[in-house]
């Protein structure tokens, strides 16, 4: 199976500065049509995973632009460019170029 | 707005078996390749079982293999999970996810349930 690798797997931060989460895999992630699929995921506490980037890079729909993800092959990053309060949780990266499917074991952004 | 709604979770003894469903909304569920992922209180997510549009394709994640079927009734909207011989270690929120893809040989999953609680207990 791929192991996703999170670091840090907690991140104290202050409100106001920036945030950035690694995510590594033991294989590349790249499939044969070209695609990597390396997506993140922000789970606030009592709520479901809501998806923020998918295939590296691509900002799903009503995600704010302070959130960004960029990486290839088996090194990716997810950059928050300015903590707000409603941005701490857990943050996951999974992916889904291999089966089975495999997540990275979470960063908790929190209040330092 | 896409709509995913678990239900069937419950408390049961080990070497039970529970059957979950979901039912999707706000979108065109026989187009889509869905999954099964689950979260243990206070951990970390785990993809379960995943099923191309058409259930051509199934897939299983070695923990439950021989022990879980996942189906689907495309004319119904819903997805399904069946649960046997469970153990106390599949106790978990079970979440019905969405991919964006039709087929299985990769996933690109969007969006998620609120999730169902199955515990396994005696």
């Amino acid at each position: 199976d791929v192991v996703m690798t999170q670091s840090p797997l907690s991140l104290p931060v202050t409100l106001g500065q920036p945030a950035s989460i690694s995510c590594r895999s033991s294989q590349s992630l790249v499939y044969s049509d070209g695609n990597t699929y390396l997506s993140w995921f922000q789970q606030r506490p009592g709520q479901s995973p809501r998806r923020l980037i998918y295939k590296v890079s691509n900002r799903d729909s009503g995600v704010p632009d302070i959130f960004s993800g960029s990486g290839s092959g088996t090194d990716f990053t997810l950059k928050i460019s300015r903590v707000e309060a409603e941005d701490l949780g857990v943050y996951y990266c999974m992916q889904g170029t291999h089966w089975p499917f495999t997540f990275g074991q979470g960063t908790r952004l929190e209040i330092k | 707005e896409v709509k995913l709604v678990e239900s069937g979770g419950d408390l049961v003894q080990p070497g039970r078996s529970l059957r979950l469903s979901c039912i999707a909304s706000g979108f065109n569920f026989y187009e889509y390749a869905m999954h099964w992922v689950r979260q243990a209180p206070g951990k970390g997510l785990e993809w379960v079982s995943g099923l191309s549009w058409n259930s051509g394709t199934i897939a299983y994640a070695d923990s439950v293999k021989g022990r879980f079927t996942v189906s689907r009734d495309n004319a119904k909207n819903s997805l399904y999970l069946q649960m046997n011989s469970l153990r106390p270690e599949d106790t978990a929120f079970y979440y019905c996810v969405k991919d964006t893809l039709r087929l299985l040989s990769k996933a690109n999953i969007d969006y998620w349930g609120q999730g169902t609680l199955v515990t396994v207990s005696s």
